[in-house]
């Protein structure tokens, strides 16, 4: 059975970082035919992909486009797990966060879900 | 893609059927077009694969249809655990897009 546990602070200040992580269990960061994403929810913008990794030979980062040039997505094979880093966030970034697993029909386990607030 | 689900809100009883329906903007490539349900503080929970194939667990009152832009996610007989708000998302062009939300409730 897959599990994802996220863990992470839950209140940033504008024009930091929001950094949030996500521990795997039952699958592996480098598998070969899933890919490990990012996804919020916020009663303004409903569920919106951010990024994803995946590991084909060699590690992949696919991003949405809004947030390309403030996102990172990274794996941890060493700890089996992979991170969101969102630079100079905003009060709009404020979301429920949720990691997730990818297959190509779908996403088919997701973490307990992190809100984060933006606020100074 | 853009995904729009209506209707926005659909108000049944239990036993009733559910239709709900999802339209792209463009054609979903292979009609990799998935279903989520999610319920008030919960995670959403992954229904249909493939616009019609039901995931593990998922009871077989779920069925989804369509093909191209047009699909709908049915419920034959809704049972008190069934509303909810229901996603639709597609998965055949990146990045991955969910529509706004079906929110069933109780008449």
């Amino acid at each position: 059975q897959v599990q994802l546990q996220q863990s992470g602070p839950r209140l940033v200040k504008p024009s930091q970082t929001l950094s949030l992580t996500c521990a795997i269990s039952g699958d592996s960061v480098s598998s070969n035919i899933v890919a490990w994403n990012w996804i919020r929810q916020s009663p303004s913008r409903g569920l919106e992909w951010l990024g994803r990794t995946y590991y084909r030979s060699k590690w992949n980062y696919d991003y949405e486009l809004s947030v390309k040039s403030r996102i990172t997505v990274n794996p941890d094979t060493s700890k089996n797990q992979f991170s969101l880093q969102l630079n100079s966030v905003t009060p709009e970034d404020t979301a429920v966060y949720y990691c997730a697993r990818g297959r190509l029909n779908g996403f088919d386990y997701w973490g307990q879900g992190t809100l984060v607030t933006v606020s100074s | 893609i853009v995904l729009t689900q209506s209707p926005g809100t659909l108000s049944l009883s239990p036993g009733e059927k559910a239709t709900l329906s999802c339209r792209a903007s463009q054609s979903v490539t292979n009609n990799l077009l998935a279903w989520y349900q999610q319920k008030p503080g919960q995670v959403p929970r992954f229904l249909i694969y493939s616009t019609s194939y039901r995931a593990t667990g998922i009871p077989d009152r779920f069925s989804g249809s369509g093909s191209g832009a047009d699909f709908t996610l049915t419920i034959s007989g809704l049972e008190p655990e069934d509303f909810a708000v229901y996603y639709c998302q597609q998965y055949g062009s990146s990045p991955p897009t969910f529509g706004q939300g079906t929110k069933v409730e109780v008449k």
